[in-house]
């Protein structure tokens, strides 16, 4: 089982550029959550998706933009990098809404400079 | 709004040591889930545990235990006879329910960095 595939592992950017971050699952979870991992920060919720074609804002939607088009599918936009971008992303889906537990990808580490 | 609190940032010790990681949380919500992750220094998050706001047993698996008091708003997470596989950064997290309309979001504690010295 693949679970939650992320792509790619790692990225560095420079200040300005664009990019996408890609997100896949293969358990048919209708939810679908855009975290980042700031040192000491814990994880903070970018934007999320209960179903294909819908999605909201989370805690700090600034500067990205999501899109799901399908069940599988629920890639993370990041138009003009900045160096507070910098990060680690995480993708996560769930079954279920609040009483199951998600299923993190492997991350995406993000350098912005 | 909702709110988990890790009081310990990082916490050192010696295999075989018994140790405790604190975690307290905020909510209006009365039904609400929390739950434990761990995330090993290759940097992946594993689930380890959720425990629903209607259920105060604690629980055992193995060396790791964990104590849910809602009358002190705390699910902590103790490691029985620490291992050096054990070192990681732990996290406490909480979902509300909100009438169905929280949609699974985790609100996520600050983390523990658990280092377990041989």
């Amino acid at each position: 089982n693949a679970g939650v595939t992320q792509t790619p592992k790692f990225r560095i950017l420079k200040i300005g550029q664009s990019m996408t971050l890609q997100c896949a699952q293969d358990m048919n979870h209708n939810y679908m959550y855009w975290y980042r991992q700031d040192p000491g920060m814990g994880l903070k919720l970018i934007y999320y998706s209960v179903g294909a074609g819908i999605t909201d804002k989370g805690e700090v939607p600034n500067g990205y933009n999501v899109s799901r088009s399908t069940t599988e599918d629920f890639p993370l936009r990041l138009e003009l990098a900045a160096p507070s971008q910098t990060s680690v992303y995480f993708c996560a889906s769930s079954y279920s809404s609040y009483n199951s537990p998600l299923h993190f990808g492997n991350g995406t580490r993000l350098t912005v400079t | 709004a909702q709110k988990v609190t890790q009081a310990q940032t990082e916490i050192s010790v010696v295999e075989k040591e018994d140790v405790t990681l604190d975690c307290v949380y905020e909510t209006r919500d009365t039904t609400y889930y929390l739950f434990w992750y761990k995330q090993p220094p290759s940097g992946e998050l594993v689930f380890l545990i959720r425990r629903n706001s209607f259920d105060e047993q604690n629980e055992i698996s193995g060396r790791y235990s964990w104590n849910f008091q809602k009358s002190t708003s705390s699910f902590n997470f103790t490691i029985t006879a620490s291992q050096v596989v054990d070192s990681a950064v732990y996290f406490c997290a909480l979902s509300i329910n909100a009438g169905g309309t929280s949609y699974g979001k985790l609100t996520f504690g600050q983390g523990t960095i658990l280092t377990v010295h041989p």
